[in-house]
């Protein structure tokens, strides 16, 4: 199976708002809407911030969204702060019965 | 709240077998999946496989010839085994807990294996 594509790097400042794409194949987010990203700080593990696409664990704040169209996901994050610098990574399930995750995007807050 | 704590030997050498153990405490052992993920140093996440305590497997097809999950129920354990190891198996190994929805809502601390030559 192949890794999701993700953009290696997003940037935006403080307030705005940034969109992560991740990108896979009929195989994975094509066919299920089990999609989930997660938050990594560094040396920190992972975070579950989005899953089934869209919907978000009670701790997660509501300025990180989730969608998808076709083949790609996307994870939007509003009224962007800097605790928000961070690495985020996608995962779907797959008709393998297996998971794959991106290849990770750096969100960098200027 | 569940917690999970990676134990593992921190070094290993070429061509041998690493091995590392999941203790999970705070929750029901049952009717999950139990995961292991890794993460080479400066890199992305790595899935290797998942096993539901029914004893259903699941492996990343590039790693399926060289891994094992077994889980002890008694435990409350899970471990993961990578055979003839090279320096690519350097990487933090990640256990995790992924629910009915497939995703992985909890994970442990994580634990460096380092493979040495």
């Amino acid at each position: 199976q192949s890794a999701l594509t993700q953009p290696a790097s997003v940037s935006g400042s403080p307030g705005q708002s940034i969109t992560v794409s991740c990108t896979g194949t009929r195989s994975d987010i094509g066919t299920y809407n089990y999609v989930s990203w997660y938050q990594q700080h560094p040396g920190k593990a992972p975070k579950l911030m989005i899953y089934e696409v869209s919907n978000r664990p009670s701790a997660v704040p509501d300025r990180f969204s989730g969608s998808k169209s076709g083949n790609t996901a996307s994870l939007t994050i509003s009224g962007l702060q800097a605790e928000d610098e961070a690495d985020y990574y996608c995962s779907s399930y797959t008709t393998s019965s297996t998971l794959v995750f991106g290849g990770g995007t750096k969100v960098t807050v200027l | 709240q569940v917690q999970l704590q990676e134990s593992g030997p921190g070094l290993v050498k070429a061509s041998e077998t690493l091995s590392v153990t999941c203790t999970v405490s705070g929750g029901s052992f049952s009717s999950y999946y139990w995961s292991w993920i890794r993460q080479p140093p400066g890199k992305g996440l790595e899935w290797i496989g998942y096993m539901h305590n029914s004893g259903t497997t699941f492996y990343n097809p590039s790693l399926k010839s060289r891994v094992t999950i077994s889980v002890d129920t008694s435990k409350n354990q899970f471990s993961l085994k990578v055979s003839s190891v090279t320096a690519a198996d350097t990487a933090v190994y990640y256990c995790a807990k992924v629910n009915g929805g497939l995703q992985t809502d909890y994970w442990g601390q994580g634990t460096l294996v380092t493979v040495s030559s």
